[in-house]
């Protein structure tokens, strides 16, 4: 079955101690995503890869760290500079080109104490 | 900014009758519009999507409409049905820019059976 897996479903952290979070796709797509979203609100774009070795920030890069090695994975490292790190963390991965959806992952429910 | 906008949180309809979801953009770049259904502590999944060159887009019960003068965009589910319930996301994109999606904040739909 190809799809985006996320892990942990749940996690709990520590304030003060980076944490990573885990994306892994086998749907052979070029392009990955990382975007968080708060209660109540909307999905927003913490960093995107378009290519291996190769990642972009998006609008709330702040605090988060990614890295690209492999094109089937797209970790996301929430760091202590990060002031809010409570939230839910959605993977996305879509194939390069004109019109295409994003297939996401079922999230990661950060919790930081 | 706000570039998409979910104006209405929540909408309430009866089983069997029209659900109307609105969503209103302001960046004319945009050219690729998306819906996106979500169930709670899950990651959202692909609805239906309409390219900025058509009006109207359709798939089974669902309708996209866009109204590019206006920049707004509806999504119509006919009939609705019970498990139809969710909370509906609104996206944009613009193909120049690596597809990375733009979303509003959601709509909160409930079908009563």
């Amino acid at each position: 079955d190809g799809g985006i897996t996320q892990s942990p479903k749940y996690l709990f952290r520590k304030e003060g101690q980076n944490v990573t979070l885990s994306c892994e796709q086998n749907l052979n797509h070029d392009a990955m995503y990382w975007y968080r979203q708060d209660p109540g609100q909307g999905l927003r774009l913490i960093y995107y890869s378009q290519i291996v070795n190769d990642f972009q920030k998006g609008d709330i890069a702040e605090g988060y760290s990614v890295s690209r090695e492999k094109k089937e994975s797209f970790p996301l490292t929430v760091t202590s500079a990060q002031k809010n790190p409570t939230a839910f963390y959605l993977c996305a991965s879509s194939i390069r080109g004109l019109n295409t959806e994003a297939f996401f992952g079922q999230g990661t429910r950060l919790t930081v104490v | 900014d706000q570039q998409v906008k979910q104006n209405s949180p929540s909408l309430s309809v009866q089983e069997g009758r029209i659900s109307i979801l609105n969503c209103d953009y302001t960046n004319s770049m945009f050219d690729y519009f998306l819906w996106y259904k979500k169930y709670p502590a899950e990651g959202p999944t692909f609805l239906i999507s309409i390219s900025s060159i058509k009006d109207k887009n359709e798939d089974g019960r669902f309708t996209v409409f866009l109204n590019k003068s206006a920049k707004h965009l509806s999504l119509h589910i006919v009939p609705s049905q019970p498990g139809d319930s969710a909370v509906y996301f609104c996206a944009a994109a613009r193909n120049n820019a690596g597809n990375m999606l733009t979303f509003g904040g959601g709509t909160r739909l409930m079908v009563k059976p």
